[in-house]
């Protein structure tokens, strides 16, 4: 059972361009959202988050938007750089829950 | 750099083997919690531990323990291996373990042969 889920595995943009990577959930109890990113052969990195109590959130080129009666966040970069070229996790957890529940991710590939 | 240190990078074994995997937390971080990434899969909730104590379980199979040692690091211990062991481990660190980023290790490839 997949609480949360990335159903795209990849997503490509031109540089400059706005990159959108979407997220799901199931279970009505996750009330904080994070993303991470993660490069090839490091852990992943810890990008933005978002606590349910809020709509939006933002830092620099990386916003993240929550819909909490459709059950959906996503996280906008803008503009991408190909630096940004990683796999993107959603993540989420439950109040007092100490487990953090991720999604399978999505790659992100920033065309120069 | 996350802070987290996650030993060794690499570790090839054979099935049946038992193997301890180590980790050291960021300096602070009082919380320690071990995830599994298995192919194409997404990272998968092993266990937590705040303070030496266990706080929370996942889908740990009991081939595979942990503990957290009185100065914070922790090991996970892998015994009677399998194929389907393989899988990249990693270690992350939190400073309560609650509705705070995790702060993760590079990780440890274990391939079982």
């Amino acid at each position: 059972d997949q609480q949360v889920k990335q159903n795209s595995p990849s997503l490509s943009v031109q540089e400059g361009r706005i990159s959108i990577l979407n997220c799901d959930y199931t279970n009505s109890m996750f009330d904080y959202f994070l993303w991470y990113k993660k490069y090839p052969a490091e852990g992943p990195t810890f990008l933005i988050s978002i606590s349910s109590i809020k709509d939006k959130n933002e830092d620099g080129r990386f916003t993240v938007f929550l819909n909490k009666s459709a059950k959906h966040l996503s996280l906008h970069i803008v503009p991408s750089q190909p630096g940004d070229s990683a796999v993107y996790f959603c993540a989420a957890s439950a109040h007092g829950s100490e487990k953090l529940v991720f999604g399978k991710g999505t790659k992100l590939t920033v065309n120069p | 750099d996350s802070g987290v240190t996650q030993t060794p990078k690499h570790l090839i074994t054979a099935t049946g083997q038992r193997v301890t995997l180590r980790c050291s937390p960021r300096s602070g971080d009082l919380s320690v919690y071990w995830y599994q990434q298995s192919l194409d899969q997404g990272l998968q909730f092993l266990i937590q531990y705040y303070n030496g104590e266990e706080r929370a379980k996942g889908n740990i199979l009991e081939r595979f323990s942990a503990q957290q040692f009185p100065d914070l690091h922790s090991e996970l211990n892998l015994s009677s291996l399998e194929l389907g062991d393989s899988a990249l481990y990693f270690c992350a660190s939190s400073p309560t373990g609650t509705d705070s980023p995790l702060h993760f290790g590079n990780g440890t490839r274990l391939t079982v042969t």
